[in-house]
């Protein structure tokens, strides 16, 4: 079965702190790895995603991710956070024999103090 | 989000009645998606549509149907409402895979809360 996991549902940091967001995966073959965001009373908005070169990835809000195949990992980072960074944060993967269908981890909360 | 509509934003309602959630979009997209979203579990797939013609069940697709009126608009009905169906529920568009630059990004619609009692 394929899938993503989030192990922490939520992450507190210090405004001005480095971030990190993780995500691990389990899919056969090579995976196609996304980040998206939710803020409060609204769709989830796309930030960044992993298709093939570059193992770090960048992507919007100065937000940046690095996959990881050995570890199957792909966290979700920022090097300084914003209180406006706060909000709930999916990492997804598309399913590798059906391109139309994807894979969404349980989320993670992000809340960053100034 | 302006691009992906979905209305009602909040609906409340009773036990066994039916109900209809609606999703219009302007990005021109052919793929739709359904999705729900509930409290530590993320968001999961109900139907996804191809185009007019072609509809598919997602993972947890029982209670509910689907009808892809035009390429603009997907909805979404439960028959008979069931408590355990309260959730956030998300439209959402995508490119046909293979096209484009932002090919396999989805567009979300601002969501739908309902709450059966």
């Amino acid at each position: 079965a394929q899938s993503v996991a989030q192990p922490e549902d939520q992450v507190n940091v210090a405004e001005g702190n480095p971030l990190t967001v993780k995500c691990t995966y389990s899919v056969s073959g090579n995976p196609y790895l996304f980040w998206y965001v939710q803020y409060p009373n609204r769709g989830l908005q796309f930030l960044l995603k992993y298709i093939t070169g570059d193992n770090l990835v960048k992507g919007s809000y100065g937000f940046e991710a690095e996959f990881n195949k050995s570890q199957t990992s792909f966290h979700l980072k920022k090097p300084s956070a914003l209180v406006s960074d706060s909000a709930l944060y999916f990492c997804a993967v598309r399913d590798v024999y059906n391109f139309n269908k994807f894979y969404f981890g349980s989320g993670t909360k992000l809340n960053v103090k100034p | 989000d302006a691009d992906v509509t979905q209305t009602p934003r909040n609906r409340i309602t009773k036990t066994g009645k039916r109900i209809m959630l609606e999703c219009s979009q302007t990005k021109g997209h052919d793929r739709m998606y359904w999705y729900r979203q509930d409290p530590g579990l993320g968001l999961r797939l109900i139907y996804y549509s191809f185009d007019v013609k072609d509809i598919n069940k997602g993972e947890i697709s029982d209670g509910y149907s689907v009808s892809r009126q035009a390429q603009a608009k997907f909805s979404l009905s439960l028959e008979s409402a069931i408590p355990n169906q309260t959730a956030l529920y998300f439209c959402a568009t995508s490119e046909i895979p293979g096209q484009g630059p932002n090919t396999d990004t989805q567009y979300f619609g601002p969501g739908t809360r309902l709450t059966v009692l």
